[in-house]
């Protein structure tokens, strides 16, 4: 049965902080990994995504992937109150598969 | 991205009746998703619905409970039969826009309580 981990949180940053939110995964095959952002009362929205190894920026966010350690995480540079709400990290195979995902991190920015 | 939604979005049902959920893309796509989310839990996939052909249950979901019907490549019903309190959840569906990337959008949710 595939797996995918995080930490419930809550993590609390203060405003202006990096936010660095972890997810570990079971199946060795899993080829496509997303963060998924889910305010309290609605549907989760897609943040990024990310399939190679390393890296990936967009704005404040940055996505790192080792698929080594089985590893994704998610940062979120000059973290905002904005920010404040679940991460739900999910885990697929490649094309046309279902997702796994995780139970999610609450984050909490304090002003 | 796809623009989904979902009908109703709220409904209080008497246990022993049935609600069927409506997803509407405003693209065709290929693979549709329907989840249910219970309070302070994540995603649990129920199935996967590819129009012409029968929906893909996943473990612990059957389709006497939760029949599905994909009668084209932008619309999706799930109907859950026989409820229970055990039953309140958000139903969400889900896209799949294509291109072997996995990535899916979700609709708004329906938000459902049964008494």
């Amino acid at each position: 049965q595939k797996e995918v981990e995080q930490n419930s949180g809550p993590l609390s940053v203060p405003e202006g902080a990096i936010a660095s939110l972890n997810c570990t995964y079971s199946d060795r095959v899993s080829q496509s990994f997303f963060w998924y952002r889910q305010y309290s009362g609605k549907s989760p929205e897609l943040i990024m995504s990310i399939y190679s190894n390393g890296d990936k920026e967009d704005g404040r966010f940055t996505a790192q992937l080792n698929k080594a350690s089985q590893y994704v995480s998610l940062l979120i540079r000059d973290s905002q109150p904005s920010d404040s709400a679940t991460y739900l990290c999910a885990v697929g195979d490649s094309g046309y598969s279902t997702l796994t995902f995780g139970k999610g991190t609450m984050l909490l920015v304090s002003p | 991205s796809a623009v989904i939604s979902q009908k109703p979005s709220r409904d209080i049902c008497q246990r022993g009746t049935s609600l069927t959920i409506q997803c509407q893309v405003d693209s065709q796509v290929t693979m549709m998703f329907w989840y249910r989310q219970q309070p302070g839990q994540s995603l649990t996939l129920i199935a996967t619905a590819n129009q012409g052909s029968e929906a893909t249950y996943e473990s612990g979901f059957v389709i006497d409970k939760f029949p599905i019907s994909r009668p084209n490549l932008t619309f999706s019903t799930l109907t859950v039969s026989n409820m229970s309190p055990e039953d309140s959840s958000i139903y969400l569906c889900s896209v799949d826009t294509g291109g072997g990337t996995d990535t899916q959008y979700f609709g708004p949710g329906t938000r459902l309580t049964v008494l």
